[in-house]
């Protein structure tokens, strides 16, 4: 069964700097994808940024990108230049590629910023 | 573009009733999917609709079941509440069945 690790359940982070999230997973597929979910006090998830595990090239949106490791299978987030609104539950999940598979998350890391 | 809508967004019932929650998808999206999340657990994928049929499902009791109208939308029922379906559950619909957007959920608690 594939599973997701999130090792840091808090990280904090100064305003205007940069943090790294980690995330570890298992799976013995070859096709899947991997995303980063935010989800502020408002409880929507929102979708952050996604890799394909085919592609090699990091994905990078704006301020948020990724280190994908894939033989390692390591996806860690780093956002730069921190702001407040950053402030949220981070999650990273696992979907299997193929029609059908649902969305495995890891427990979520808890970002601060401090102004 | 409306997102994805949940109604109602808190709910209280109290243990061996019943409950439905309501889901209503992002125009055009034909794929809903339903996620407890609670403390404890984290987050858990229920089931996924496409096309009016469950096209798969998680490792939920019996209790817990859903449709999908043939306007996409979807509701989840909740039979015998106890204490631990406390939580908040989480709505998405997709347009490729990939890319999930996400609702902002509803508040279930249960006394």
């Amino acid at each position: 069964a594939q599973t997701v690790t999130q090792s840091q359940p808090e990280m904090s982070v100064q305003e205007a700097e940069t943090v790294t999230l980690s995330c570890t997973y298992d799976t013995s597929e070859s096709d899947y994808y991997l995303f980063w979910y935010k989800q502020p006090p408002s409880r929507q998830m929102i979708l952050v940024i996604r890799q394909e595990a085919y592609k090699q090239q990091n994905a990078t949106e704006n301020r948020f990108s990724v280190n994908f490791q894939k033989a390692a299978k390591s996806f860690s987030l780093k956002i730069s230049d921190s702001q407040l609104g950053d402030a949220a539950m981070y999650f990273c999940a696992y979907r299997r590629g193929g029609s059908q598979g649902n969305l495995i998350f890891g427990k979520g890391t808890k970002l601060s910023v401090k102004p | 573009k409306a997102g994805v809508t949940q109604t109602p967004r808190y709910l209280i019932k109290t243990r061996g009733q019943q409950v439905t929650l309501s889901c209503s998808p992002i125009s055009g999206h034909r794929s809903v999917s339903w996620y407890q999340q609670t403390p404890g657990q984290g987050l858990q994928f229920l089931f996924e609709y496409f096309s009016e049929t469950q096209r798969n499902k998680g490792n939920f009791p019996g209790r817990f079941s859903g449709r999908q109208f043939s306007n996409s939308r979807s509701e989840m029922n909740v039979s015998t509440l106890e204490l631990g379906d406390s939580a908040l559950y989480l709505c998405a619909s997709s347009l490729d069945l990939i890319h999930l957007q996400f609702g902002n959920g509803t508040r279930l608690t249960v006394t």
